[in-house]
């Protein structure tokens, strides 16, 4: 199957900074990527959808000024978790397909984020 | 509204074991892909099935199997003689949208664990 990977796999930081995430398709051309946010021992959850080129979407909930998304090329989608605190941490996974929408996504390894 | 109900939270074996993981869903979509993913403890999710709703065909491969009834809107994963490897949280997941694997909404998950 295709490749993601994502940058860093683990970064800790301290309460009121801001950190960014990279998910990159390696060897396909993503139009489309998901940003998931998975809490200890529970299910995955969506947080926004991106389209290169265009404006986020944000799943309901999911504060847009909080987890701050660009989707500037094919291959690189960032996530930027701004004045993060200890309630941010968590596992943050992304995935991403092609252009067409039947066909599936392809998970990166994930970030897990720790806010002191 | 779809939803994905994974019962088992956490399954214990002895290798060698065979093992089935259910998953029950929700949808009033006639038209739906349902997916089952292996999150080893690294943290990738790997990709193992996507069943299109009008394919009812079990499926085979290797160690593992699917059986697919829409009649009980189940979606079971069979691991059959289990090894160490095996231990992962499965989870199983629903496309929301037909022909569209957009939004997946996943199940809470099933650990399961293979002791030697």
């Amino acid at each position: 199957g295709a490749v993601v990977s994502q940058h860093p796999s683990r970064v800790i930081c301290k309460s009121g900074t801001s950190v960014k995430i990279e998910c990159r398709s390696l060897d396909f051309q993503a139009t489309t990527m998901f940003w998931y946010r998975q809490f200890p021992k529970q299910s995955l959850m969506l947080m926004a959808t991106s389209n290169e080129g265009s404006k986020a979407t944000y799943e309901q909930g999911v504060e847009k000024d909080k987890f701050l998304i660009n989707h500037a090329s094919l291959t690189l989608s960032t996530l930027t978790v701004t004045s993060a605190h200890p309630e941010d941490s968590s596992f943050y996974i992304c995935s991403a397909r092609d252009g067409q929408p039947y066909n599936e996504q392809f998970f990166g390894p994930g970030t897990r984020l720790t806010v002191l | 509204a779809q939803k994905v109900t994974q019962a088992q939270t956490e399954i214990s074996v002895v290798e060698k074991e065979d093992v089935t993981l259910d998953c029950v869903y929700e949808t009033r979509d006639t038209t739906y892909y349902l997916f089952w993913y292996k999150q080893p403890p690294s943290g990738e999710l790997v990709f193992l099935i996507r069943r299109n709703s009008f394919d009812e065909q079990n499926e085979i491969s290797g160690r593992y199997s699917w059986n697919f009834q829409k009649s009980t809107s189940s979606f079971n994963f069979t691991i059959t003689a289990s090894q160490v490897v095996d231990s992962a949280v499965y989870f199983c997941a629903l496309s929301e949208r037909p022909y569209n694997t957009d939004k997946l909404i996943f199940g809470t998950g099933t650990r399961l664990q293979v002791f030697p």
